[in-house]
C-alpha cells in the first residue's frame, strides 16, 4: 500500500498562501491523492483529491508532480480559520472499495 | 445538508462494559467507516462494510466488532471496553466507487469515549 510522508507541524501568516508538501513515492498508477483537513474537536473534512493534474477548487489547489511521488496542497490566502491538521492520503489499492488509510499529517498554524 | 450523525459525542464507560456507537448516515452512501484517533497516531481504520451485512478488518479490529443490518446505519461494539479503548471514534461514508476511484469521505463529528 502506497504510505505518504508529511512534515509534523508548519507555520503561515495570515494572507499569505500556505503550501503543505506530501511526499507519496510509492503511489501506483491508479491511486489517488485526497486531501482532508481536521478542525480541533471535528470530524475532518474533504478538501480535494486528483490523479495526475493539477486541481482547483473552492477551497484549495493541488499540484501534483509529472512522475506523481509528491504534491503540494496550496491554501492561496490562509486565515486564522485555517488553522488545523491537514492529512494527505492515498487511497490504498488491493483493499475494499473506498478504503483511506490517514496517517499523521500536518499541523498547520495559521499566524496573525 | 449531506449529514452523518454519530449517537454520542461523549461517554463515560467502565471497564468490562459492553459499548455500542452508532452511526447514521443520509446520503444512500454504500460504504461506511469507523475510525479511531489517538494523540500522535492520526486516524487509524477499525472497520469499514461495503454492503448491508458486510464487513472488513481494517488495521486495528482487535477487542471491537461491527454491525450493518441498514443501508444507513453502522454500529461499533467494544465487547468489553478497556482503558485502552479511550479515544475519540469517527464515523464516515463514501458513495460506491466507479473504475475503482474511492469517492469523497463524509464524516461525523466523532464519539469520544473515556473508558475508567
Amino acid at each position: 500500500d502506497a504510505k505518504t510522508t508529511q512534515p509534523p507541524s508548519m507555520d503561515c501568516a495570515e494572507g499569505r498562501a500556505a503550501n503543505l508538501p506530501c511526499n507519496h513515492s510509492t503511489i501506483s498508477g491508479n491511486e489517488y491523492v485526497y486531501w482532508y483537513r481536521q478542525i480541533h474537536s471535528q470530524g475532518p473534512q474533504y478538501i480535494i483529491h486528483g490523479l495526475k493534474n493539477n486541481e482547483t477548487n473552492e477551497m484549495a489547489s493541488l499540484i501534483i508532480t509529472e512522475d506523481r511521488k509528491s504534491s503540494t496542497l496550496i491554501l492561496p490566502h490562509a486565515t486564522l480559520r485555517d488553522t488545523a491538521v491537514y492529512y494527505c492520503i492515498v487511497r490504498v489499492r488491493g483493499g475494499s472499495q473506498g478504503n483511506l488509510i490517514f496517517g499523521k499529517g500536518t499541523k498547520l498554524s495559521v499566524k496573525p | 445538508d449531506v449529514k452523518v450523525t454519530q449517537s454520542s459525542r461523549y461517554l463515560v464507560k467502565r471497564t468490562g462494559e459492553k459499548v455500542f456507537l452508532e452511526c447514521v448516515q443520509d446520503m444512500d452512501h454504500e460504504n461506511m467507516f469507523w475510525y479511531r484517533q489517538d494523540p500522535g497516531l492520526g486516524l487509524r481504520l477499525i472497520y469499514f462494510s461495503y454492503d448491508v451485512k458486510m464487513k472488513e478488518k481494517g488495521d486495528i479490529p482487535e477487542g471491537y466488532s461491527v454491525s450493518r443490518e441498514k443501508k444507513e446505519r453502522f454500529s461499533l461494539i467494544l465487547e468489553s471496553a478497556s482503558t485502552n479503548q479511550t479515544s475519540m471514534y469517527l464515523c464516515a461514508s463514501t458513495s460506491s466507487p466507479l473504475a475503482g476511484v474511492a469517492g469523497e469521505l463524509f464524516f461525523g463529528e466523532g464519539s469520544r469515549l473515556t473508558v475508567l
